[in-house]
């Protein structure tokens, strides 16, 4: 059975119309990610919580927020998707802090087209 | 942060064939993954493995933290290994998991 599930699988939005990813887990996972990764690249991390401090790399754009309400649940904003944008987001849990080691479990995606 | 290599970029295997990826990481890490990602895109993890050998099946790690690097072995590759293949780690003492360049295996019948 799934653990991290994401919704929807695929999503088509136009150009600067605000679309809303989820995520759920049913793993009672203390951190969960989003990661964005494009055609032929790897995933590249774009914040995540731990419970519910929020944590927000560097280069991630401000076009894209999260909210997480509960422990179960987890979602990404991006407020005006551009044609850049397009690509499959990713959610992820983990225990506790990676750098303790702590295996890290995907959900299988969220592909996003832009038009 | 850290900068993950891996090598080689793209690999064709006949299946029954073995293989050997190598992931190089520019600093120390504490915590060294491997991950395998069908063509579907759902990343699943195979190894926690931050050093030593482990073997799960006809894929085994080893992990030579001293050096910085990893390897990852596939035996009797079969056409359900396909896909692309990523280690990832984090500093020691930071959080963000960085994902290498990645691995594509395409094995055929």
């Amino acid at each position: 059975d799934a653990m991290v599930i994401q919704n929807p699988r695929y999503q088509v939005t136009q150009f600067g119309k605000p679309v809303t990813l989820s995520c759920s887990q049913t793993l009672n996972h203390n951190v969960m990610y989003w990661y964005q990764q494009k055609s032929s690249q790897a995933p590249k991390l774009l914040f995540h919580y731990y419970d519910k401090d929020f944590n927000n790399e560097a280069d991630t754009p401000d076009n894209f927020q999260s909210r997480r309400p509960n422990t179960s649940f987890c979602f990404l904003d991006i407020r005006s998707p551009g044609l850049g944008d397009a690509a499959m987001y990713l959610c992820a849990t983990s225990r506790g802090q990676v750098f303790s080691g702590n295996t890290i479990y995907f959900g299988e995606g969220s592909w996003l087209t832009v038009v | 942060g850290i900068q993950v290599e891996q090598s080689p970029p793209d690999l064709i295997l006949q299946e029954g064939a073995n293989s050997t990826l190598r992931c190089n990481f520019s600093d120390s890490v504490n915590n060294l993954q491997w991950f395998h990602q069908n063509p579907w895109g759902q990343l699943i993890n195979l190894f926690y493995i931050p050093s030593g050998t482990k073997q799960n099946g006809r894929l085994s790690a080893t992990t030579v933290a001293t050096e910085r690097y990893s390897l990852l072995y596939i035996s009797s590759s079969q056409t359900t290994d396909s896909g692309v293949y990523f280690c990832a780690g984090s500093g020691r003492g930071y959080q963000k998991v960085t994902f290498g360049t990645g691995t594509k295996l395409q094995v055929i019948p």
